[in-house]
């Protein structure tokens, strides 16, 4: 079965600071990988998606991931954070093909601090 | 488009009460979602239809929690009865294809007392 795993509950770092969120996929087959951040009080908005072609990955507000098949890794980057970049960090995954099953991580909270 | 809308957003009830929990997703999408979030959990996965069939409950915890979606273009999400542990944030996505992102509706809030 597929999972989902972000070792990383929370994640601290200053203002201006790079920053990179982990994510641990396990699936036997092909799978479409996505990134959500939620803000307080809101729902989840999609940062990026990889479905195929490049493994670099390029998404909104300056973020960017890398698919990484040997390593079954999917981690989120942003080489210099702001304060607004705060909020919560969810990585999903689902199947390619018919099997459509949106399966998300148990996310990380990024903290940027001034 | 407005996005997947969700009714309530908050609601507050007391134990052993029916809850329903009301979705309308992006009209033309034909895979709709419900998921519950808790500071314990995160993101669970409750249950999805495809063309308004149920294909996977696996995620709905117990007999009181039932789901439906009658038509395309709405979906329920029913406890009955209610418990505090029930009290999280109930979200409804919806997708049009397989490879496309789940649209996320703003949640209901959901407390029981």
């Amino acid at each position: 079965a597929q999972s989902v795993t972000q070792l990383d509950s929370q994640v601290p770092v200053f203002e201006e600071a790079p920053v990179e969120l982990r994510c641990n996929y396990s699936s036997s087959v092909s799978v479409y990988l996505f990134w959500y951040v939620q803000y307080p009080n809101q729902g989840l908005q999609l940062l990026l998606k990889y479905l195929s072609g490049s493994t670099l990955v390029k998404g909104i507000n300056g973020f960017e991931a890398e698919f990484n098949k040997s390593q079954t890794s999917f981690h989120l980057r942003k080489p210099s954070v702001h304060i607004s970049d705060t909020a919560e960090y969810v990585c999903s995954v689902t199947l390619s093909g018919s099997s459509y099953k949106l399966i998300f991580g148990s996310g990380t909270r990024l903290l940027v601090r001034p | 488009d407005a996005g997947v809308i969700q009714s309530p957003r908050h609601e507050v009830t007391e134990m052993g009460q029916e809850v329903t929990l009301r979705c309308k997703p992006i009209s033309g999408h034909n895979s709709l979602f419900w998921y519950r979030q808790t500071m314990m959990r995160g993101l669970e996965l409750l249950i999805y239809f495809n063309n308004n069939v149920p294909i996977d409950d696996s995620g709905m915890p117990e007999d009181r929690f039932s789901a439906k979606m009658p038509n395309a273009s709405f979906s329920t999400l029913k406890i009955q009865p209610s418990e505090p542990r029930d009290s999280a944030v109930y979200f409804c996505a919806s997708s049009g294809t397989a490879n496309t992102e789940a649209f996320f509706g703003q949640g209901t809030r959901l407390t029981v007392v």
